[in-house]
């Protein structure tokens, strides 16, 4: 079933490890997103693609990285995890107009301690 | 800069009441705007599209931009209503065409 995947769903890592949360997508979109959103609050905007080898930081400034190798995946990483990292991700695609909105994954819980 | 304002952290109506949530936003160009719903336990998902002008789960929006807003409006609220709601700008400045949410309002039908 075509669908946005993000693994894991829940994440509790210790102080400067290094994590990479993965999202997939079988839709064939060719925009990717992924926003950060601390409880109760807004999503911000921390990285798009437009598509294979295009990435772009978004409005709100993140240490986090990301990558777009291949269309259905986008995988965002921390070099070294802090506390201040601690938040929901979530990652969403589009189709090139992007008129149907985001199909949104189920997000990565990601805790820091 | 592109801002979109929910301006209800908590909206609480009782089963069979008509409801609002209010969105508001700030953009001097064409605006393309939606509302998402989160229900508890799963991912956010598209409720409603202006430029479609469609009626969903009984929901509708409509674009005023002498008002700026785009509030959604339903006029009997079902229990399975409950859930969080935002609202969403897209522009076609910075950001690529991205999304911009507003804080979202959590939407309590009670019997």
């Amino acid at each position: 079933e075509a669908d946005i995947y993000q693994t894991p769903r829940y994440l509790v890592i210790g102080t400067g490890k290094k994590i990479t949360l993965e999202c997939s997508q079988t839709m064939g979109h060719d925009k990717m997103y992924w926003y950060q959103q601390d409880p109760g609050m807004e999503l911000h905007l921390i990285h798009y693609s437009y598509g294979v080898n295009s990435t772009e930081k978004g409005d709100l400034s993140s240490e986090s990285t990301v990558s777009r190798i291949r269309t259905e995946h986008f995988p965002l990483t921390l070099e070294s995890a802090r506390p201040s990292h601690t938040s929901q991700y979530l990652c969403a695609s589009s189709d090139t107009r992007g008129l149907m909105g985001y199909t949104f994954g189920s997000g990565t819980r990601l805790t820091v301690v | 800069a592109q801002r979109v304002t929910q301006p209800e952290k908590l909206l609480s109506v009782f089963k069979g009441a008509p409801v609002e949530l209010k969105c508001n936003y700030s953009y001097s160009g064409s605006p393309e705007l939606f509302w998402y719903v989160q229900y508890s336990r799963q991912r956010l998902q598209l409720l409603l599209r202006h430029i479609s002008r469609e009626s969903i789960k009984g929901f509708t929006a409509d674009l005023n931009k002498g008002e700026t807003s785009f509030h959604l409006k339903k006029p009997f609220a079902q229990e399975e209503d409950s859930a969080m709601y935002y609202c969403a700008l897209r522009t076609n400045s910075n950001s690529g065409y991205a999304l911009n949410f507003g804080k979202g309002t959590s939407l309590l039908v009670t019997p």
